[in-house]
């Protein structure tokens, strides 16, 4: 089973910053299936990212995913005030697994 | 526009029995599978489940297979997840999630919480 491990654990950053987090397989992965949500408190995960580097439908030019083979990163281009929450990166493709997550934290 | 709205908060007792829903609507549900992820007090998510609506098979992870039962009845749009003897340990948040590719989730369920005391 290919384990998935984020870091930071948090990220403390002030709006307008850039935030980075990353997310690494224990394995290569031999497709891109690798997604990023995002987990405000007290709601359901929204999809952010699919395919390493594809926006779902509705999310806002800032956020944008990349890697390949091991190594995938979700980057927050400009901090808005609502994007302070828990990200996490999840592998699909028959695989179950998600990061353990990164709060985003207002510094 | 597509919704999966599922069943109210739960509070039951170990070795109590409990069945939560999950239905949608604004989309073709039968064209779609269903997950559902654990989500336990201050953790991070867990998968654990998928299911065809058209195809009486669900998919566990292993860590579930055993403990819950997954079921779908398309003929009224609705998934659902199911404990025969709950235990404290299974405390915690339940969503069901639209699938569009694997366990890829585009539109999640607000969550159930439920709460396993003596």
């Amino acid at each position: 089973e290919i384990v998935l491990t984020q870091s930071p654990g948090t990220l403390s950053l002030s709006p307008g910053e850039r935030a980075t987090v990353s997310c690494r397989a224990s394995q290569s992965l031999t497709s891109n299936y690798l997604a990023w949500y995002q987990q405000k408190s007290g709601q359901a995960p929204r999809l952010l990212i699919y395919g390493a580097s594809r926006r779902a439908t509705g999310i806002p030019d800032r956020f944008s995913g990349s890697g390949s083979g091991t190594d995938f990163t979700l980057t927050i281009s400009r901090l808005e005030p609502e994007d302070f929450a828990v990200y996490y990166c999840q592998l699909y493709g028959n695989s179950r697994t998600f990061g353990q997550g990164t709060k985003l934290e207002i510094k | 526009e597509v919704q999966l709205v599922q069943s109210g908060a739960e509070v039951k007792k170990p070795g109590e029995s409990l069945r939560i829903s999950c239905q949608g609507s604004g989309y073709n549900f039968a064209s779609y599978w269903i997950g559902w992820v654990r989500q336990m007090p201050g953790k991070g998510l867990e998968f654990m489940g998928r299911i065809d609506p058209s195809d009486p098979y669900p998919n566990y992870s292993p860590s579930f297979q055993g403990h819950v039962t997954i079921s779908a009845d398309k003929s009224i749009s609705t998934a659902y997840l199911q404990w025969n003897s709950l235990k404290a340990s299974d405390t915690a948040i339940y969503y069901c999630a639209r699938l569009i590719e694997w366990e890829l989730a585009d539109f999640w369920g607000q969550g159930t919480l439920i709460t396993v005391s003596s």
